[in-house]
Order: structure tokens, then sequence, then C-alpha cells
């Protein structure tokens, strides 16, 4: 099945180390993004990435960082500057075509720092 | 600056009840998209609706229906005869570039 996927499904963290979240898509979508929403709250964007081997900063991006070396996968990282990762983190992949523009959405990761 | 506004919280009605959930948004773009997603409590956002801007045909799916008017740039949605399982969380968005603009969402509360 076409889809995006998120592991883990919960993580936690000890403060002061770095974990990484991994989103995988077999959508052959080229642009794929990382949000992240607080309880109660909307989405706000971490990073985003259009194409393979690039990427930019999003409204919150201090404390995290990724790359895109495959299309198929986006994996954040949250490091240890970022002071407050306790937050549930959304994954998402963008098709864009003729006459239509949307993005998809994977399950979710919950990070909670201990 | 664009700008998309939910102004409604929280909305609690009882089952079978319709219920519509307003948004409001700003643009200087005069090509963009509109999006509604659901937030069920399992977290993940599903996609539900995209409204081109030059098309502004009301849309109905099963119970759900979707009123885009730009001449008061809004982009409401109603559930006709809710049930339990309508209840989630659920945002609309705006296009803007490669991102979208989310409104801070509306939690929708279907009481048996």
């Amino acid at each position: 099945d076409g889809g995006i996927t998120q592991s883990p499904k919960y993580l936690f963290r000890k403060e002061g180390q770095n974990v990484t979240l991994s989103c995988e898509q077999n959508l052959n979508h080229d642009a794929m993004y990382w949000y992240r929403q607080d309880p109660g709250q909307g989405l706000r964007l971490i990073y985003y990435s259009q194409i393979v081997n690039d990427f930019q900063k999003g409204d919150i991006a201090e404390g995290y960082s990724v790359s895109r070396e495959k299309k198929e996968s986006f994996p954040l990282t949250v490091t240890s500057a970022q002071k407050n990762p306790t937050a549930f983190y959304l994954c998402a992949s963008r098709y864009s075509g003729l006459s239509t523009d949307t993005q998809y959405f994977g399950p979710g990761t919950r990070l909670t720092v201990l | 600056a664009q700008k998309v506004t939910q102004a409604q919280t929280e909305i609690s009605v009882v089952e079978k009840e319709d219920v519509t959930l307003d948004c409001v948004y700003e643009t200087r773009d005069t090509t963009y998209y509109l999006f509604w997603y659901k937030q069920p409590p399992s977290g993940e956002l599903v996609f539900l609706i995209r409204r081109n801007s030059f098309d502004e045909q009301n849309e109905i799916s099963g119970r759900y229906s979707w009123n885009f008017q730009k001449s008061t740039s809004s982009f409401n949605f109603t559930i006709t005869a809710s049930q339990v399982v309508d209840s989630a969380v659920y945002f609309c968005a705006l296009s803007e570039a490669y991102q979208l603009i989310w409104g801070a969402g509306t939690k929708l509360i279907i009481k048996p």
C-alpha cells in the first residue's frame, strides 16, 4: 500500500540526548515536511524539503536538523539544543500536479522527554 | 500577510444536529488552494478537501459540504446529521508557495 510511515509511534528521550524520528513515503512525492504540534495547539512547520539534497528551515527550526539523501526518506533529529522537545511530530509529503497540490500526513510520533 | 482564522475554538453538539465550522482567510495571491483536514484522537491528519481559488462551486460529499465564498474570504465546512465519529479537531489551511498556512483548529465534540 502507498503511504507515509513514521517510526517510532512513541519515543522517550532523556535530557541531553539526540533522537532521530523516521519518515518514509512510497508515494513518489517530491516534497516532504516536518511539523510540531503541542497539546491543544495547531501545527508549526519545522523543516521542509522540495527535492533531494535540499531543505529549508520553517518557523521553528532551532534545535532540529534534517537530511534528505533519498526521495523516500526525510528523517528529523531532535538535538539536545531543543529545550522543550516534548510534542507530537507529524511528517507529510506533498503531491503537486496539474491543478492539484495536497499534503498527506503520516501517523505521527509522540516524543516525551523524561 | 497570509492568515487563516478559525474563530471557534470548540463546538459541542448533540448527535444528529447539523454543525458548521467557520474558516476565514487572508491572502494577496490571486491563485491559491484552501484545505480542510480532520484530526481524530489518534492524531493523524486526514485530508478532507482541497478547493482551488478559481472554483467557487460548493462541494458535497455525503454528510459533508463546503461553502467557498471569495467575496467574504470564507471556506466554511458543514456536517449534516452529525455522528459521534465526527468528533475530532478540524483544521483549515491556505496554500502559500510551497507551504500551508494553518488555522488554530476547531475541536468538535459530538455527544451521543
